[in-house]
């Protein structure tokens, strides 16, 4: 199976900051990686699929970018509403896994 | 508006069972492929299965092969989830989730879950 590594598990943040998180592959998976927000209690949520392209709906101040086994996901303007968790996930063989996830807090 | 609502979770003992259900609107239902994602304590969020639009592929994590089952009846718009022999570890919310036609299939609307508590 692939392996997702996510880091950092958390971070604190403030409205406004630029945060940056990062997922690595165990093995190149090419730009097939995804981008999920999750808020307590919700399902998780897509925001960037295919590495970098965005998902209808999504603010842009999201954004994602990285090929082979390193990727990022940016948020340029940090909002009250993006406190919450994010996933990466591989969908370049099954099983489709996910990393661990990082928890942006304030 | 898509909307998947997952239905059956509870309170099941070791080695019970327990059937989940996915109800599906919204969108052309047959037309898709189904993943069912659980999120455990243990582990975090884990892809448990797969069925193809029509049923003729799926796909099973190694930790619940021969023991759970994925179908679907697109005549009825659901998916389901067979859950036999059931462990401590399966406790969790589990999600079904749309695989969007794109690249990278990605899982572009999930349900709101459904919590099975597997206990003694």
């Amino acid at each position: 199976d692939i392996q997702m590594t996510q880091f950092p598990s958390s971070l604190s943040a403030s409205v406004g900051d630029r945060v940056t998180i990062t997922c690595r592959a165990s093995q190149s998976i090419r730009s097939y990686l995804n981008w999920y927000q999750q808020k307590p209690g919700k399902a998780p949520n897509l925001l960037i699929y295919d590495a970098s392209s965005l998902q209808s709906g999504v603010p842009s101040r999201f954004s994602g970018s990285g090929s082979g086994t390193d990727f990022t996901l940016t948020i340029s303007s940090l909002q009250p509403e993006d406190f919450a968790t994010y996933y990466c996930q591989q969908s370049y063989d099954t099983p489709k896994t996910f990393g661990h996830g990082t928890k942006v807090e304030i | 508006e898509v909307h998947l609502v997952e239905s059956g979770g509870g309170l099941a003992q070791p080695g019970g069972s327990l059937r989940l259900s996915c109800a599906a609107s919204g969108f052309s239902f047959s037309s898709y492929a189904m993943n069912w994602v659980r999120q455990t304590p243990g582990k975090g969020l884990e892809w448990a299965s797969y069925i193809s639009s029509r049923s003729s592929t799926t796909y099973y994590a190694d930790s619940v092969k021969g023991r759970f089952t994925i179908s679907r009846d697109n005549a009825k718009n659901s998916l389901y989830l067979e859950m036999n022999s059931l462990r401590d570890e399966d406790t969790g919310v589990y999600y079904c989730a749309r695989e969007a036609y794109t690249s990278g299939w990605p899982f572009d609307h999930w349900g709101q879950g459904t919590p099975v508590i597997v206990s003694a």
